[in-house]
Parts: C-alpha cells; structure tokens; sequence
C-alpha cells in the first residue's frame, strides 16, 4: 500500500459544477495537509495548506481533513476552465520532508 | 521576486553522460528539495538541504546521483553515468524551514531525456 494514495483521474466535470477531489493516507502521524495544483509542464503551485483536521476556506476552495478517516479533500466550487490541472495532495508528519499523492487530473469543460 | 529558478529546462544526453542541473532557490529560504516526478511514480524525493546542509538523501536512488549546495543561493544535482531510466522531470523547490505554511515554491522543472 502507498503511503499516499489519490484517484488519478481524468476527472471531467462541465464549468459551474462543484468537484470534489480527495486523498487517503496511511500514516496516522501525519499532520500537515496541502494541496498543490499543476498546470501541464509548469511545477506545481500551492493551493491549500491545513494543519490537523477540521476545513479551510480561500475563494472557491474549500480543503477537509479527517484525520479519524486518514482522508483529505478540496471542494472546488463554481469551476472553471481555467481549473483544468493536476491537483496533488501533500502530507508531512513534521512540516518539513512532504510525501505527495500521484495526483488527480481535472478537465474543466466549458 | 524572481522564484525558484531551475536551468537547463529541457536537457537531452546519451545513455552514459553525465548530466548537472542546477537551481537557484529563492532568496532568504534556507531550505531545498530536489524531487523528481515521473508517470509511474509521481513526485519523489531525492534529496533536501537545510541551511546548505544535507538533511535526507535517503531517496537519492544509487550512487550514480549526487547533490550538492555549496551556498544559500546555489545547489546543482548531478547525475554520471546517466541510464534512460533517469529519464524524467526533475523539480527544485525551497522554503523557510520551521515557518508555516510550510508549502514549497517549486521551479518551472528540468526535463530530463536519456537516449
């Protein structure tokens, strides 16, 4: 079993639609929570950082985390074309050496 | 702010070659990651620096890789020889250890292929 794991998609939802993405861990010391978004052939950029469990809300994004369930997500409401990227979830037990998920790839059609 | 800059951004070399990628991370983080990203693997981890200091090469895959940071503002990843298995995009990234949100800046990426 990885120690990180994450659907990888593609995942095509039409522009308006809310898109739910998530990620299973199996490391219960991990408590530092992120979400990187990648556009093709660019590195990935930080979307979302949660410590311990509970939500966090920026914009349109929304990340959870159960740490009872070892399950993360991000909500993306209202999506865009422009939303259309590989989101990859990171996880860290001491906020430094991050393990990521393989990624989700998400198609936003207009 | 220029962002964590990564050069060559696309390099092609023979099977045996020795290859050296090179990052300048950005100015005032003290931390840097090496990580290489593949299809069948994702992102892993090679290698990370704290304070110009080796810290975790625990994912370096044999010796044929090396890495080094001989300041703040330098750090090159080496590989000799190089395999085609080394073929892959190889991402530099930096932070300030101990601050949150703890997230990285990665660069733009090298694109590594060996023939």
């Amino acid at each position: 079993q990885k120690e990180v794991e994450q659907d990888p998609g593609p995942l095509s939802v039409p522009e308006g639609a809310i898109v739910s993405l998530n990620c299973t861990y199996s490391n219960s010391a991990f408590q530092y929570f992120m979400w990187y978004r990648q556009y093709s052939r660019k590195g990935p950029e930080l979307l979302m950082y949660t410590y311990s469990s509970g939500n966090k809300e920026d914009g349109r994004f929304t990340a959870q985390v159960d740490k009872s369930s070892k399950y993360i997500s991000l909500f993306i409401r209202d999506s865009q074309p422009s939303d259309s990227a590989t989101y990859l979830c990171a996880m860290s037990a001491n906020g430094q050496n991050f393990v990521f998920g393989p990624g989700t790839r998400l198609s936003v059609l207009p | 702010d220029a962002g964590v800059i990564q050069s060559p951004r696309h390099e092609v070399t023979e099977m045996g070659q020795e290859v050296t990628l090179r990052c300048k991370p950005i100015s005032g983080h003290n931390s840097l990651f090496w990580y290489r990203q593949t299809m069948m693997r994702g992102l892993e981890l090679l290698i990370y620096f704290n304070n110009n200091v080796p810290i975790d090469d625990s994912g370096m895959p044999e010796d044929r890789f090396s890495a080094k940071m001989p300041n703040a503002s330098f750090s090159t990843l080496k590989i000799q020889p190089s395999e085609p298995r080394d073929s892959a995009v190889y991402f530099c990234a930096s932070n300030i250890h101990g601050q949150a949100p703890y997230g990285y800046t990665f660069g733009s990426g090298t694109r590594l292929t060996v023939v």
